[in-house]
């Protein structure tokens, strides 16, 4: 089955610079990547998704790249703010094959004013 | 537009105790949905997911078990809870006949085994 490896597992950065987060995936099957942001004692929500078809997506302050040949894909947060602080959650998934979604381990993203 | 439900929000329950933790979702048909938990400070493990009325996958085989008697119920239960059931447990749906939809997550249920 599909494996989700994320890194960092934290990060620490001053408020305006920009943050990266990178993510490995082992099922070269794998056609959709989706990224969710965890606020302390909340639920996961979504804050931005990739298919395989693209190689990279943008909106606002944050994108996502992907590279199918090397497995792995990015978030990037430019000029961060003190909210953008939580815990990222990368994905994958095999679309039509598989129903679930296999998560990484969560990255832990605090940013200083 | 689509709404999910999970409750109770939070729980204590002894070991041993039995355990239901109910999900619903309104605006929405046929959704494929989710049972996910989350121990503290940790990723998000799937343990059950369903296509379908009465159709269920497990990823755990511990003494949980997840039912669906209704297409946008979902259920998640115990008999006898263990301490390593404390978690966080997270219900979510996506759209069935759309395959690259999102998980949406409810709010999730803070479970405590004493």
């Amino acid at each position: 089955g599909e494996n989700v490896e994320q890194h960092p597992s934290t990060l620490s950065v001053q408020e305006g610079d920009s943050a990266v987060i990178k993510c490995t995936y082992s099922d070269s099957a794998s056609n959709y990547f989706p990224w969710y942001k965890q606020e302390l004692g909340k639920r996961p929500q979504l804050i931005i998704d990739i298919r395989s078809n693209v190689g990279e997506k943008k909106d606002q302050r944050i994108a996502v790249t992907l590279n199918k040949t090397a497995k792995h894909f990015s978030l990037h947060i430019t000029e961060t703010q003190p909210e953008d602080s939580a815990v990222y959650f990368c994905a994958a998934r095999t679309v039509p094959n598989n129903n679930d979604m296999r998560f990484g381990a969560g990255t832990r993203l605090t940013v200083k004013p | 537009s689509q709404t999910i439900h999970q409750w109770p929000a939070t729980l204590v329950q002894p070991v041993g105790s039995p355990l239901s933790l109910e999900c619903t979702v309104e605006g929405t048909s046929n959704p494929n949905l989710y049972w996910y938990r989350q121990a503290a400070g940790r990723g998000l493990q799937l343990l059950f997911y369903s296509v379908g009325i009465g159709q269920i996958s497990s990823e755990v085989p511990q003494n949980l078990s997840a039912s669906r008697p209704q297409d946008r119920q979902f259920i998640l239960s115990s008999k006898k809870l263990l301490l390593s059931d404390s978690g966080f447990y997270l219900c979510a749906w996506r759209a069935g006949d759309f395959n690259f939809s999102p998980l949406h997550f409810g709010n999730g249920t803070r479970l405590t085994v004493t």
